[in-house]
C-alpha cells in the first residue's frame, strides 16, 4: 500500500517552454500533497504544500507565478514548471498523505520523482 | 527553531557491524519523527517512525532510540549491509498545524564489505 507515481521520471526541454509533472497516489486518497525539489547531495527542499480541491500553500522565496501546482483530485496533483530555465534544472519529488482517520494519515508517501533537465 | 540538525554527513561502515545516525531537534512541538531511506535516483521511502511516547522502536534490524529529554533521536542499523548504502534522512513533524516534514540534511551512508 501507499504507493505514489510520478510522470514523467526524467525530461529534458528547452528553456522557455512548460513542463508538467504529474503526481498520482495509486492505493489511498491524499487529502495532502507536498512538492519538493531536491540538489546533488542535498536534503529536500519544500516548495509548496497542497489539499485537494484548494489553492497550494507555497514556502518563503517559491515563485508562485512560475511553479504552478493543481490538487484537482484526491488522487492527483500537477507541478508546472513555467518558462523554464536552466537554473530550474534539479530532482523534483512529490508526496502524499491520506486524510485524518485513514491509514495513511500520518506521514508522508514519496513519488520516485522526476529529473528535470533544462537546456 | 524549525531545524532538524542531523550527524555524521558520511559515514562508512563495515559490513555486520552497526551503523548509527544521530539527529537533533530544538522545536518541543514536534511530535512525531521518521526516517526516511533514499537511493540515488529514487524518492525517499519511509523505513521507520517513532512518537514521543515511546523510547525507542525496533522493526527488523532498524531500531530507532528517542530521548525527549534531549530532544535527540536516532537511528541504529545492526548487521549493516552492502545493501543499506544510501543516503537516510531523519525528520519532524507536529501532528497538529500543516504537519510539514522538517528534514535534517541527510547521512550518506556506505557499508564496505
Amino acid at each position: 500500500g501507499a504507493v505514489v507515481s510520478q510522470h514523467p521520471s526524467w525530461v529534458i526541454c528547452k528553456s522557455g517552454t512548460s513542463v508538467k509533472i504529474e503526481c498520482r497516489s495509486l492505493d489511498f486518497q491524499a487529502t495532502t500533497m507536498f512538492w519538493y525539489r531536491q540538489f546533488p547531495k542535498q536534503s529536500l527542499m519544500l516548495m509548496a504544500t497542497s489539499n485537494e480541491g484548494s489553492k497550494a500553500t507555497y514556502e518563503q522565496g517559491v515563485e508562485k507565478d512560475k511553479f504552478l501546482i493543481n490538487h484537482a483530485s484526491l488522487t492527483l496533483s500537477t507541478l508546472t514548471v513555467t518558462s523554464a530555465h536552466p537554473e530550474d534544472s534539479s530532482f523534483y519529488i512529490c508526496s502524499a498523505r491520506g486524510g485524518q482517520g485513514t491509514l495513511y494519515q500520518e506521514t508522508q508517501y514519496f513519488g520516485p520523482g522526476t529529473r528535470l533537465l533544462v537546456l | 527553531q524549525q531545524q532538524v540538525k542531523q550527524s555524521p554527513q558520511s559515514l562508512i561502515v563495515q559490513k555486520g557491524g552497526i551503523s548509527i545516525i544521530n539527529c537533533a531537534y530544538e522545536n518541543t512541538a514536534f511530535d512525531y519523527f521518521p526516517w526516511y531511506q533514499q537511493f540515488p535516483g529514487k524518492g525517499p521511502a519511509l523505513l521507520i517512525a517513532i512518537r514521543p511516547d515511546v523510547s525507542e522502536k525496533k522493526e527488523g534490524r532498524f531500531t530507532i532510540s528517542f530521548n525527549k529529554s534531549a530532544k535527540q533521536f536516532s537511528l541504529h542499523i545492526m548487521d549493516s549491509q552492502p545493501g543499506d548504502s544510501a543516503t537516510y534522512f531523519c525528520a519532524a513533524s507536529m501532528r497538529s498545524g500543516n504537519e510539514k516534514l522538517t528534514f535534517g540534511t541527510g547521512t550518506r551512508l556506505t557499508i564496505i564489505p
